[in-house]
């Protein structure tokens, strides 16, 4: 039974606008999610974080928004790249124990 | 050389065979941990290492055999694997504690004939 979920196994999004990945979990015991890109070939590399604590953590053209209530973590990338392009994994955890993926988001950023 | 590395990155192997997989890491992590990416299935943690003793195993078959002889390598021995075992391999560490972030190895694609 698959605690993380990324409904959409795919987006593809014009240069320049909004990518907006999802992420639903169902274990309300976690605590700490991330984000983790994926480019062929490569392993998964860590994009951002967010704690329970928090709805909103931005770094730079990222910004992560957590409610718990709806059990629901979002990805924003603005303006999107096309090196933006690969394969979106979000992860969550309750502190102590082990991450949990999700299937990934494969995003492709249209020149 | 940085990061995470694994080697091989290719592998295909017979059922009959037996084959080792390799990490390592050159962060000072003191945990590392394998993980299975079967397609269109969410990672599946295998193995956690943490002060190089084994603390999570995941029930996965004997057939998968780890072993962290130091804090920096961890090998993924494996024998009489069946042909659904075929998945990317991945290495992974972190600092001590397994929700600290985990930075990845580039990942063995292993194919089973």
């Amino acid at each position: 039974d698959q605690q993380v979920k990324q409904n959409s196994p795919s987006l593809s999004v014009q240069e320049g606008r909004i990518s907006i990945l999802n992420c639903d979990y169902t274990n309300s015991m976690f605590d700490y999610f991330l984000w983790y890109k994926k480019y062929p070939a490569e392993g998964p590399t860590f994009l951002i974080s967010i704690s329970s604590i928090k709805d909103k953590n931005e770094d730079g053209r990222f910004t992560v928004f957590l409610n718990k209530s709806a059990k629901h973590l979002s990805l924003h990338i603005v303006p999107s790249q096309p090196g933006d392009s690969a394969v979106y994994f979000c992860a969550a955890s309750q502190t102590g124990n082990q991450f949990y993926f999700g299937t990934g988001t494969s995003l492709t950023v249209i020149p | 050389e940085t990061g995470v590395t694994q080697t091989p990155r290719h592998l295909v192997m017979g059922m009959t065979n037996k084959k080792s997989l390799k990490c390592e890491q050159h962060l000072g992590h003191n945990a590392m941990y394998w993980y299975k990416q079967s397609a269109k299935k969410p990672l599946e943690l295998m193995f956690v290492y943490s002060l190089e003793e084994r603390v999570e195993n995941n029930s996965v078959p004997s057939r998968f055999s780890p072993e962290c002889p130091n804090s920096s390598h961890l090998f993924l021995h494996l024998h009489t694997l069946q042909p659904e075992d075929s998945a990317l391999y991945l290495c992974a560490s972190s600092h001590l504690g397994a929700t600290d972030t985990q930075y990845f190895g580039p990942g063995t694609r292993l194919t089973v004939l």
